[in-house]
């Protein structure tokens, strides 16, 4: 079966400070990743997307992701970080052996901005 | 405004009462999802339905039902058979590509 694995629960960082988190997934085959963020008491918000091309995806709020094939990574950066950045954040794929119509979720990162 | 709406937002029950969770999409997306969310478990699949009149089990289905009598709506039932019922509650829907799927703000049930 497909998993993501987020490789850190807890990720405290200074505001301004450059974050990177991380995830790995286990499929062999072609997949659509995906970061979400959740912040308290409220549903996921869409971050990035990489369904295929360009292995560098852009999203919301200056993040970006790199997806690497061969280490079957997708993690997720940001060049500074503000306090408005605390949140929760959710890798997720679908495809590959799963098929599309279903997302798999990491446990989550919770990323604390302290000033 | 397109949107999920999940309703309520809090919710308190006594054990051994059932409870009906509501989710309504104006996404005109054909494909609808449960999520149940424990601190520290990210999200767990209960049920999902690809179209109407038809739905799966997820991975933790026991003691929850659903039905999906039309497009925009997909109840989900927490029955008193499931055994810890107190979770965050999310909605989600599916568009026609590549898995991406959008969610309510989700609801909060307490059972006591």
């Amino acid at each position: 079966a497909q998993s993501v694995t987020q490789l850190d629960s807890q990720v405290p960082v200074f505001e301004e400070a450059p974050v990177e988190l991380r995830c790995n997934y286990s499929s062999s085959v072609s997949v659509y990743l995906f970061w979400y963020v959740q912040y308290p008491n409220q549903g996921l918000q869409l971050l990035l997307k990489y369904l295929s091309g360009s292995t560098l995806v852009k999203g919301i709020n200056g993040f970006e992701a790199e997806f690497n094939k061969s280490q079957t990574s997708f993690h997720l950066r940001k060049p500074s970080v503000h306090i408005s950045d605390t949140a929760e954040y959710f890798c997720a794929v679908s495809g590959g052996q799963g098929g599309s119509e279903k997302l798999v979720f990491g446990k989550g990162t919770k990323l604390t901005v302290n000033p | 405004d397109g949107g999920i709406t999940q309703s309520p937002k809090y919710l308190f029950r006594k054990e051994g009462q059932n409870v009906t969770l509501s989710c309504e999409q104006n996404l005109n997306h054909d494909a609808m999802y449960w999520y149940r969310q424990d601190p520290g478990q990210g999200l767990r699949l209960i049920y999902y339905s690809q179209i109407v009149n038809d739905f799966q089990k997820g991975d933790i289905a026991e003691g929850y039902s659903v039905s999906r009598e039309k497009k925009e709506s997909f109840p989900l039932t927490v029955t008193s058979a499931q055994k810890n019922p107190t979770a965050f509650y999310l909605c989600a829907s599916r568009g026609l590509y590549a898995g991406e799927q959008y969610f309510g703000p989700g609801t909060r049930l307490t059972v006591t």
